[in-house]
């Protein structure tokens, strides 16, 4: 059974730092990667989603890696801002389902 | 851009009532679902549909149902509202299964049962 892991669970760096988010992943057999963003309250917003086939995928100052061989991805913001903080989630689509880890807490510090 | 809206941000019902909850999309999406998301775990996935009138159990099924009679339109049915039903719900949807399309979410409805 597919299980996602992220650490850290929380994180709270001062504005400006780049940061690495960990995302962990049980089988290789996967589809593709997605990360997600979710503000307090709200829905999640997909930020990148990278295919099995590929390495890594960019968006503006994000950058999200897949290693499928080691079950690893992570999610790379670079000169973070105030505006990142959110809950970032990542999920493996598997069996046609998305199966989701349970986040990592990013608080950036003005 | 594509909109997935949820009829209700916030429910309060009792226990025993029947809940519907209602979602929409309108990027013409085959691929639609249902999570809840409580805290320390995660989202987990209730129900999905692949096309009209179908439907699969997702991870957690008991106690709810869904319809899909439109493409555009899947509603999570609660028979009988229970307290541990209390969660946030989040419908998403999606172009077909392996596209490699990413998942949109609507901002979900915060439903508490007393």
């Amino acid at each position: 059974k597919q299980e996602v892991t992220q650490i850290p669970a929380a994180l709270s760096v001062p504005e400006g730092e780049n940061l690495v988010l960990n995302c962990s992943f049980t089988d290789s057999a996967i589809y593709n990667l997605q990360w997600f963003r979710q503000d307090p309250g709200k829905g999640l917003t997909s930020l990148l989603l990278i295919q099995s086939s590929q390495r890594e995928q960019t968006s503006g100052r994000l950058n999200a890696s897949l290693d499928k061989s080691s079950g690893r991805s992570t999610l790379y913001i670079a000169a973070s801002q105030p505006g990142d903080s959110a809950t970032y989630l990542c999920a493996v689509d598997s069996s046609y389902k998305l199966i989701f880890g349970s986040g990592t807490r990013l608080l950036v510090r003005p | 851009d594509v909109k997935v809206t949820q009829s209700s941000r916030y429910l309060v019902k009792r226990t025993g009532e029947k809940v519907f909850l209602e979602c929409v999309q309108d990027m013409d999406h085959e691929n639609m679902f249902w999570y809840r998301q409580d805290p320390g775990l995660g989202l987990r996935l209730i129900y999905f549909s692949y096309d009209v009138k179908m439907k699969e159990k997702g991870d957690i099924p008991e106690g709810y149902s869904v319809s899909r009679e439109k493409k555009e339109r899947f509603s999570l049915i609660l028979e009988s509202a229970s307290t541990n039903q209390t969660s946030m719900y989040l419908c998403a949807s999606s172009t077909q299964v392996l596209d490699n399309s990413p998942l949109h979410f609507g901002n979900g409805t915060r439903l508490t049962v007393t």
